[in-house]
């Protein structure tokens, strides 16, 4: 079975960091892509970034230059650096991979919280 | 970036009716696009990918159809189970993926 559990989520104040986790399991790690994609509480869904399996980032305008993705294919892991954080930045995380960059997301975590306030 | 426009907004369905579902792209994403289903407290879950194909283990009540700009979710016959919120997304349109705001389907 496919999973894949976020960690690291939680309250940060305007400027801050956090950086969170995702640890896949049930599948090979190493040959997808992966992406984290964020949801304000209520309101639709939003890409933020993505890592392809050559290591190759990618970030969505709004987060490009405070956030950095990375993966470590030795621990099954997508990891997400978030710097400078704003109040706009207060959303659930979803970790997510696809088979491709030109596919569809088939599997997502359950989320990770992240709220920015002081 | 291309921008995903859901209709309507909310979608109000008597258990055992059709509901229909659509999408417009403000530009051609060909045949890439993919539909989510999600109910309060989860994550998204794939429905439709390459507008039209179903995803594993998907019921056969769950179809999909266009290409282009218009593109169509439709669930033949609602079970109580399928009162969710839907999303389309384009994936042609490489990294800058795009969601609509989502549809409601609600009981009517």
């Amino acid at each position: 079975e496919v999973q894949l559990v976020e960690s690291g989520g939680g309250l940060v104040q305007p400027g801050g960091s956090l950086r969170l986790s995702c640890v896949a399991s049930g599948f090979t790690f190493s040959t997808y892509d992966m992406h984290w994609v964020r949801q304000v509480t209520g309101k639709g869904l939003e890409w933020v970034s993505s890592v392809l399996t050559s290591g190759e980032p990618f970030y969505a305008d709004s987060v490009e230059g405070r956030f950095t993705i990375s993966r470590e294919d030795a621990k099954n892991s997508l990891y997400l650096q978030m710097d400078s954080l704003r109040a706009g930045d207060t959303a659930v995380y979803y970790c997510a991979r696809s088979w491709s960059a030109y596919s569809p997301i088939d599997s997502w975590g359950h989320g990770a919280l992240v709220t920015v306030s002081s | 970036e291309i921008v995903m426009t859901q209709s309507p907004a909310t979608l109000s369905v008597s258990p055992g009716e059709r509901a229909t579902l659509s999408c417009r792209a403000s530009q051609s994403v060909s045949s890439n696009l993919a539909w989510y289903q999600q109910k309060p407290g989860q994550a998204p879950r794939l429905l439709i990918y390459g507008a039209s194909t179903r995803a594993t283990g998907i019921p056969g009540r769950f179809s999909g159809s266009g290409s282009g700009t218009e593109f169509t979710l439709t669930i033949s016959s609602l079970q109580s189970e399928d009162f969710a919120l839907y999303y389309c997304q384009q994936y042609d349109k490489w990294p800058t993926w795009t969601f609509g705001q989502g549809t409601k389907v609600e009981i009517k």
